[in-house]
């Protein structure tokens, strides 16, 4: 129940494509969603989050899509750029349960070809 | 947000040998995580450090072999105990920064990259 799915495991994509990294939850008690982007040798940076009061949060070329009753969230990237090529996590987490552990995906590879 | 360092940014040991990783934060929180990554891997948590009591570890992670400190409300370091070649990894520490009364965002340091021989 604590487990976060995440699909494809690592997803290639032209210049000016769009991205789709898919995630998927049990808990419903989980009300906190981010996601992460990791570029090789550095931590894990927060990229954009969404709670469940809204169905979609958009920053820049960055929108992270949620369906509430089927307990899913994704990530789009737009315009996809070789900048862009990194690591993605998505997470969850009980932001009502003080210390309640953030519970990572398996995470995607992106790599966005010039 | 909360700008976070560590020391040593990698190391190459040897085995049966400890190596301690230090995590700086530049503001006071309450919750800090421990983490390690495999290469290629998600993150894996291995305790969970509050300044003032022990820190909770989660299953498959020991005291003995991990051992926490956390002297105060910016600092923590974790030790890696009689390493093996097993637990090369990136170590990562993170801090959750308590916004409007929830537990949000958590933010990363950079990592520390050891390699056990």
């Amino acid at each position: 129940q604590q487990q976060v799915k995440q699909s494809p495991q690592s997803l290639i994509v032209q210049k000016g494509g769009i991205s789709i990294i898919n995630c998927a939850y049990e808990n419903t008690a989980f009300d906190y969603f981010p996601w992460y982007q990791q570029f090789p040798g550095k931590g894990p940076a927060l990229l954009i989050a969404i709670r469940p009061d809204v169905s979609e949060k958009k920053e820049g070329r960055f929108t992270i899509s949620f369906n509430k009753s089927a307990k899913q969230f994704s990530l789009h990237i737009m315009d996809s750029q070789p900048g862009d090529s990194a690591t993605y996590f998505c997470a969850a987490s009980n932001s009502r349960n003080y210390g309640q552990n953030f519970v990572f995906g398996p995470g995607t590879r992106l790599s966005v070809l010039p | 947000s909360a700008v976070i360092s560590q020391k040593p940014s990698r190391d190459i040991c040897q085995r049966g040998t400890s190596l301690t990783i230090q995590c700086q934060v530049d503001s006071q929180v309450t919750m800090m995580f421990w983490y390690r990554q495999q290469p290629g891997q998600s993150l894996t948590l291995i305790a969970t450090a509050n300044q003032g009591s022990e820190a909770t570890y989660e299953s498959g992670f020991v005291i003995d072999k991990f051992p926490i400190s956390r002297p105060n409300l910016t600092f923590s370091t974790l030790t890696v105990s009689n390493m093996s070649p097993e637990d090369s990894s990136i170590y990562l520490c993170s801090v959750v920064n308590p916004g409007q009364g929830v537990t949000d965002t958590q933010y990363f340091g950079p990592g520390t990259r050891l390699t056990v021989l």
